[in-house]
């Protein structure tokens, strides 16, 4: 079975600095999605970015990036310029192909004004 | 107009009633996911439907029963609710032809609160 792992529970970061989110995952999948999911206060959760993991180029989304590493199972999430309204929790997920999302446990990221 | 609705958004009831969370996607997307986060924030699935046919379901209570009238629905009923069934429960969205392009579209969850 699929995991999903993100080793830091919470971190924090001073406003229009960058931070790196880190995410492990386990497959035996040569094809499959993988996400990055923001959860603000308001407990909504909206999609951030995603990759192909048949696509070696990195994903990016005006202030967000990844470093995806298929070897080592690996998929950090970059965020630069940091702005108060990033603060939120930040999930991992990976698809697998009958169609599960699995997340990972969160990041609780805080920004320093 | 709001993609992928729920409700309620906050529910709190007595142990040993039943109760229903309704959502409704506007997406025409073809399947529909129940997901429950718990108090640590973690996040499992629970069901799935694609085109009112159930497709993933977990390991969860006999007590929890989806049910999809059409594909733009599905709704969750809880019966004898316990204490443990609290939780948020987040209805999700998505199509078979670009999940993996656009991952789930999330409603913005029901709060469910068992006293």
């Amino acid at each position: 079975a699929q995991t999903v792992t993100q080793s830091q529970p919470e971190m924090s970061v001073q406003e229009a600095e960058t931070v790196t989110l880190s995410c492990t995952y386990d497959t035996s999948e040569s094809d499959y999605y993988l996400f990055w999911y923001k959860q603000p206060p308001s407990r909504q959760m909206i999609l951030v970015i995603r990759q192909e993991a048949y696509k070696q180029q990195n994903a990016t989304e005006n202030r967000f990036s990844v470093n995806f590493q298929k070897a080592a199972k690996s998929f950090s999430l970059k965020i630069s310029d940091s702005q108060l309204g990033d603060a939120a929790m930040y999930f991992c997920a990976y698809r697998s192909a009958d169609d599960k999302i699995i997340f990972g446990k969160g990041t609780r990221l805080h920004i320093l004004p | 107009d709001t993609a992928v609705s729920q409700t309620p958004k906050y529910l709190v009831t007595q142990m040993g009633n039943d109760k229903s969370i309704k959502c409704e996607q506007n997406l025409g997307h073809d399947t529909m996911y129940w997901y429950k986060q718990d108090s640590k924030k973690f996040l499992k699935i629970m069901f799935s439907y694609n085109n009112k046919e159930l497709i993933i379901n977990e390991t969860v209570p006999n007590r929890f029963s989806p049910k999809s009238p059409d594909k733009a629905h599905l709704n969750l009923h809880i019966n004898s609710l316990e204490l443990g069934d609290s939780a948020v429960y987040f209805c999700a969205s998505s199509h078979v032809l670009n999940r993996g392009r656009y991952g789930y579209t999330f409603g913005s969850g029901t709060r469910l609160t068992v006293v």
